[in-house]
């Protein structure tokens, strides 16, 4: 079946400009989460959704970062008045059961602030 | 943010050898994931451990979850060009609330034809 989609794939921004990141999880997948990849590191964990509640949003870096998934399927992250820090791959996961351990990852976004 | 140790950073080997590398953290899991990824794509899942002290295979692939449940180990037999990429191991602790995946820095795997 079909995996975790993202869009878009690659995004450039001007500093100060807000962006929108889309997720699609795996049909049916009740646990979605977002993490930020900067270059050469690992995924850092962002926010964690169960169904359409926020139930973590420690990883947050700013308040100028926002995640809805409001229908309990698609997520969007959205950044406000982006900086030039916040460019980095960001990656979508989404696992089955609330108490999955496994997390299927999309492909991610890299957003380039220039 | 908090990241696992994971080693070496990197590996230039033949193809055909064997590979072993590892993960440790400071703090005790009770979930082990070892991913890949490969340029421009998010981390592919490779083994899951659920257990202290349990052995997975999958294919050339073999992870152990550490008795102390601070550390892993990912083994691949034999390499062959397509297991270039980074390998990620990640570490998630229930028993704390926390759904969320703790990752390594990575192991970028390159192998030599």
């Amino acid at each position: 079946g079909a995996g975790v989609s993202q869009s878009p794939r690659y995004k450039v921004a001007k500093r100060g400009q807000d962006v929108a990141l889309r997720c699609d999880p795996i049909s049916g997948h009740v646990s979605l989460f977002w993490y930020q990849q900067a270059l050469g590191q690992g995924p850092e964990f962002l926010t964690y959704f169960q169904n359409e509640a926020q139930l973590d949003k420690s990883g947050l870096p700013s308040d100028r970062f926002f995640a809805e998934r409001p229908e309990g399927s698609v997520s969007t992250l959205k950044i406000q008045r982006t900086q030039q820090e916040d460019s980095a791959v960001y990656l979508c996961a989404s696992s089955l059961r609330r108490d999955a351990y496994e997390q299927y990852f999309g492909p991610g976004t890299r957003l380039t602030v220039t | 943010g908090q990241q696992l140790n994971q080693s070496p950073q990197s590996m230039f080997i033949q193809e055909g050898e064997d590979v072993s590398m590892n993960c440790t953290s400071s703090s005790i899991f009770n979930t082990w994931l070892w991913y890949k990824q490969e340029p421009g794509e998010g981390p592919v899942l490779l083994i899951a451990l659920y257990k202290a002290g349990e052995l997975t295979s999958n294919g050339r692939l073999t992870a152990q979850f550490g008795i102390t449940r601070k550390d892993s180990f990912l083994n691949i037999s034999a390499s062959i060009p397509s297991d270039v990429g980074i390998y990620f191991c990640a570490g998630r602790n229930v028993l704390q609330g926390a759904q969320k995946l703790v990752f390594g820095q990575g192991t970028r795997l390159t192998i030599n034809p």
